[in-house]
């Protein structure tokens, strides 16, 4: 199975910083790769697929990039409501998995 | 508007059995893969499993795989999980979730219902 890693499994950061969240694979997953938003007590919520495209109705202060093994999420101007665990995932092919997760609170 | 409500979680003894069940509504369900994502107390998301629009493709996380069975009801539009042999790590929430259309073979989840929980205890 391929195996998914984050970094950093948290960080502290203030509303208008610029936020990196980090995602590797064990393999290379072309770009079947999606970012979910999770906040507590709450279903994920998609956020970027294919590594790189907005889902409809996600702000434009989130992007994503990379392709093969090493992808990033990054919140230009990280706002109150972004404060949440973030996961990635691959769905190259079965058994698809989540990264462990990085959680992102309030400095 | 989509919506996917899960039912079936509860309380069961260790080395018993339960289905889970997901009713799906406002959108064509033969046409979207389906799967179950579930969350332990306080940890992360782990994949389950996955069945394809047409049942012709399926797949289980290794830590389920030969106790899991899923399975889809198209005429009911329901999406089942049966779940055999269930362990105290068995115990989490269970998402059911919908695939995004997408032109790729595989797709990421674009909505989860609000999940069933399930309790593997004596």
């Amino acid at each position: 199975a391929i195996r998914m890693t984050q970094s950093p499994s948290s960080f502290s950061a203030s509303t208008g910083d610029r936020v990196t969240i980090t995602c590797r694979a064990s393999q290379g997953i072309s770009n079947y790769l999606a970012w979910y938003q999770q906040k507590p007590g709450k279903a994920p919520n998609l956020l970027i697929y294919g590594a790189s495209t907005l889902q409809s109705g996600v702000p434009s202060r989130f992007s994503g990039s990379g392709s093969g093994t090493v992808f990033t999420l990054t919140i230009s101007y990280l706002q109150s409501e972004d404060f949440a665990t973030y996961y990635c995932q691959h769905y190259y092919t079965y058994p698809f998995t989540f990264g462990p997760g990085t959680k992102v609170v309030i400095k | 508007e989509v919506q996917l409500v899960e039912s079936g979680g509860g309380l069961v003894q260790p080395g018993r059995s339960l289905r889970l069940s997901c009713a799906a509504s406002g959108f064509t369900f033969d046409e979207y893969a389906m799967h179950w994502v579930r969350q332990a107390p306080g940890k992360g998301l782990e994949w389950v499993s996955g069945i394809s629009g047409n049942s012709g493709s399926i797949g289980y996380a290794d830590s389920v795989k030969g106790r899991f069975t899923i399975s889809r009801d198209s005429a009911k539009n329901l999406l089942h999980l049966q779940m055999n042999n269930l362990s105290a790590e068995d115990t989490a929430l269970y998402f059911c979730t919908k695939e995004r259309y997408c032109t790729s073979s595989r797709c990421p989840f674009d909505y989860w219902g609000q999940g069933a929980r399930v309790t593997v205890s004596s």
